[in-house]
């Protein structure tokens, strides 16, 4: 499957705990993209990378949100003193150019306790 | 502020009829309209999209249909299937991130 792949799929931590998730997308792609999808509405955008560059941030990503794109392949999204209201899917997505279309993975469902 | 506005937040259509699910927006600057269907448990995925510069794109039995000057555009789902039963959600994009509209859950009765 050369689809774009989220690990953990589901992560259930207890309120104050750090988390963290990675996000591998397709092979050839060099864009990125991290959402916040809650229930019943529609995915929010966090961040996006170009290769390594971290480019934009949504100002839904607080100071305990951290994301990195190490080596311009996979990328990880960190949550430090995780809070109930953090929990949600987190969805990844990535694309070829900027105004390409984004292929979207299956997610990781975070349950904060 | 919400700037994509979708309706209605649910559906439910018989086997073979057709489902039409509506989204507004307000930005100008938006040229590009997506939209996407999401099964429970998976990531969205890019069902149909249109440019503005069109006023209707089919593919199969799904429909785009755009107003542009009443900044609507709407999904129809001809001859609806069981399979078809999904989260909806419209989009438009004016630089490369999409926003996103709270989807429309369908479901397609047999």
């Amino acid at each position: 499957d050369t689809g774009v792949s989220q690990d953990p799929r589901h992560k259930i931590t207890k309120r104050g705990q750090n988390v963290t998730f990675r996000c591998d997308p397709i092979s050839e792609h060099n864009r990125l993209y991290w959402y916040r999808q809650t229930l019943g509405q529609g995915p929010e955008f966090l961040t996006y990378f170009q290769n390594e560059a971290q480019l934009e941030k949504s100002r839904l990503l607080s100071d305990r949100f951290s994301a990195e794109r190490p080596k311009g392949s996979f990328s990880t999204l960190e949550i430090q003193r995780t809070e109930q209201g953090d929990s949600a899917m987190y969805l990844c997505a990535s694309s070829s150019t900027s105004v390409g279309e984004q292929y979207f993975g299956p997610g990781t469902r975070l349950t904060v306790t | 502020q919400q700037q994509v506005k979708q309706s209605p937040q649910s559906l439910i259509v018989q086997k073979g009829g057709i489902s039409i699910i509506n989204c507004a927006y307000e930005n100008t600057a938006f040229d590009y309209f997506p939209w996407y269907q999401q099964f429970p448990g998976k990531g969205p995925a890019l069902l149909i999209a249109i440019r503005p510069d069109v006023s209707e794109k089919k593919e199969g039995r799904f429909t785009i249909s755009f107003n542009k000057s009443a900044k609507q555009f709407s999904l129809h789902i001809m001859d609806s299937q069981p399979g078809d039963s999904a989260t909806y959600f419209c989009a438009a994009r004016g630089s490369y991130i999409p926003t996103f509209g709270r989807g429309t859950s369908l479901i397609v009765h047999p």
